[in-house]
């Protein structure tokens, strides 16, 4: 079936530093991404919208200048935190929607395995 | 605004114990209605869904039916086994989006 992979799974940084997630889509187009974080005992909660080719749409209170997205191909859209603090360490995780081709997956939505950071 | 509501874990049972996580939701309209499995090391799996008032969304065992009178999607199981120990997460999702909405997801641990 469709698979979705984040990379890396665990990331530790230095606070001050810039760290990039990927989400790949690895049998699938996938037109739109979506970008999720979770703080301990909390929902995971949308954090922005990736859309091939334009500019993410981030949910209110996401500060766009400090995460980062860009969604370069049909296959890989990347969250950077830049300037990463000790507050954003948090589990990323991603989805995507497998929306193209005569051979849809009916717009299904497929997560990633999620990446845990830790900034230190 | 639209939100979903989990019981808080961790959940221990015996294996073929009954299981029962409840999930309650709030949204405007009719959202189609998840229930995701994330084993550990895994990403999210999609284990059953629903998408109108009284479907009943089954897999692997598990079962959940859309209670729109009680607004709720609780998840049951009638005879657990250790390999449904994860955690899992209720979601909602609002008609023509892609989005989702996330209850805090419940740890399950299932002892043999």
């Amino acid at each position: 079936g469709a698979v979705v992979s984040q990379h890396p799974s665990w990331v530790i940084c230095k606070s001050g530093t810039s760290v990039k997630i990927e989400c790949r889509s690895l049998d699938f187009q996938a037109t739109t991404m979506f970008w999720y974080r979770q703080f301990p005992k909390q929902s995971l909660m949308l954090m922005a919208t990736s859309n091939e080719g334009s500019k993410a749409t981030y949910e209110q209170g996401v500060e766009k200048d400090k995460f980062l997205i860009n969604h370069a191909s049909l296959t890989l859209s990347t969250l950077t935190v830049t300037s990463a603090h000790p507050e954003d360490s948090s589990f990323y995780i991603c989805s995507a929607r497998d929306g193209t081709g005569p051979t849809n997956s009916g717009n299904t939505i497929y997560f990633g395995e999620g990446s845990w950071l830790t900034v230190v | 605004g639209n939100s979903v509501t989990q019981m808080e874990g961790p959940v221990t049972l015996s294996e073929e114990a009954f299981l029962t996580i409840n999930c309650t939701y709030t949204a405007t309209g009719y959202p189609s209605l998840f229930w995701y499995v994330q084993y550990p090391g895994e990403g999210l799996q999609l284990l059953l869904k629903a998408t109108k008032a009284d479907d009943k969304g089954s897999n692997k065992g598990f079962e959940a039916t859309y209670r729109k009178e009680t607004t709720s999607f609780h998840l049951e199981k009638g005879s657990v086994q250790v390999s449904d120990s994860a955690v899992y997460f209720c979601a909602l999702s609002t008609s023509g989006t892609y989005k989702y909405i996330f209850g805090t997801g419940t740890r399950l641990k299932v002892l043999a």
